[in-house]
């Protein structure tokens, strides 16, 4: 069975980093590219960044370009989000997403973790 | 950017009665459509992928249609675990990869 469960969530001021982990399980990780996708409190989706299965491609949304890293770790099954910089506006339920094509991406999410909320404020 | 514009906002349908809802690309996606279910609390989950292939453990009431610009969900018969946010999302130009703003599909 595909898991991924996500942690590393909490409270944050403006300006502070947090660390988003996003563990895998049930499926060879190293065959998918993987994504982060958030959604503020009532709102609706929206991708923030994707990293292939070798790393050697990486996206990430303007909103977040430039404060956030997303890497990854094959050999622990881990996916990563590293947000510096952080703003009232990034608060939101991070959810990490499998890309459905295995070594070749396709684009859309076949599998979701349940998410973790990151809230920032003072 | 592809804009992806879902319809109506909230659509309210009785429990064994079909509901449709709608969604518009800005530009053509082609047939590289996905539609998610959301319910309160919990991850998205696929249903559709392809603009009209249902995912794995998907029941048949679920149907998806449209090319290019125009697309459509429906579920045939309203169950009452049917009843949750259902966002489209565009996979023919990424990044990024777009959503719709969802519909709420909810009791009547």
């Amino acid at each position: 069975e595909v898991q991924l469960v996500e942690s590393g969530g909490g409270l944050v001021q403006p300006g502070g980093s947090l660390r988003l982990s996003c563990a895998a399980s049930g499926f060879t990780f190293s065959s998918y590219s993987m994504n982060w996708v958030r959604q503020a409190p009532g709102k609706g989706l929206e991708w923030v960044s994707y990293i292939s299965s070798s790393s050697s491609t990486i996206y990430y949304a303007d909103s977040v370009k430039g404060r956030f890293t997303i890497s990854r770790d094959n050999a622990k099954n881990s996916l990563y989000l590293q947000m510096n910089s952080l703003r009232d506006e990034d608060t939101a339920v991070y959810y990490c997403a499998r890309d459905s094509g295995s070594y070749y991406p396709i684009g859309y999410f076949d599998y979701w973790g349940q998410g973790t909320l990151v809230t920032v404020s003072s | 950017e592809i804009v992806m514009t879902q319809s109506p906002a909230t659509l309210s349908v009785s429990p064994g009665e079909r509901a449709t809802l709608s969604c518009r690309a800005s530009q053509s996606v082609s047939s590289n459509l996905a539609w998610y279910q959301q319910k309160p609390g919990q991850a998205p989950r696929l249903l559709i992928y392809g603009a009209s292939t249902r995912a794995t453990g998907i029941p048949a009431r679920f149907s998806g249609s449209g090319s290019g610009t125009e697309f459509t969900l429906t579920i045939s018969s309203l169950q009452s675990e049917d009843f949750a946010v259902y966002y489209c999302q565009q996979y023919n130009n990424w990044p990024p990869n777009t959503f719709g703003q969802g519909t709420k599909l909810e009791i009547k």
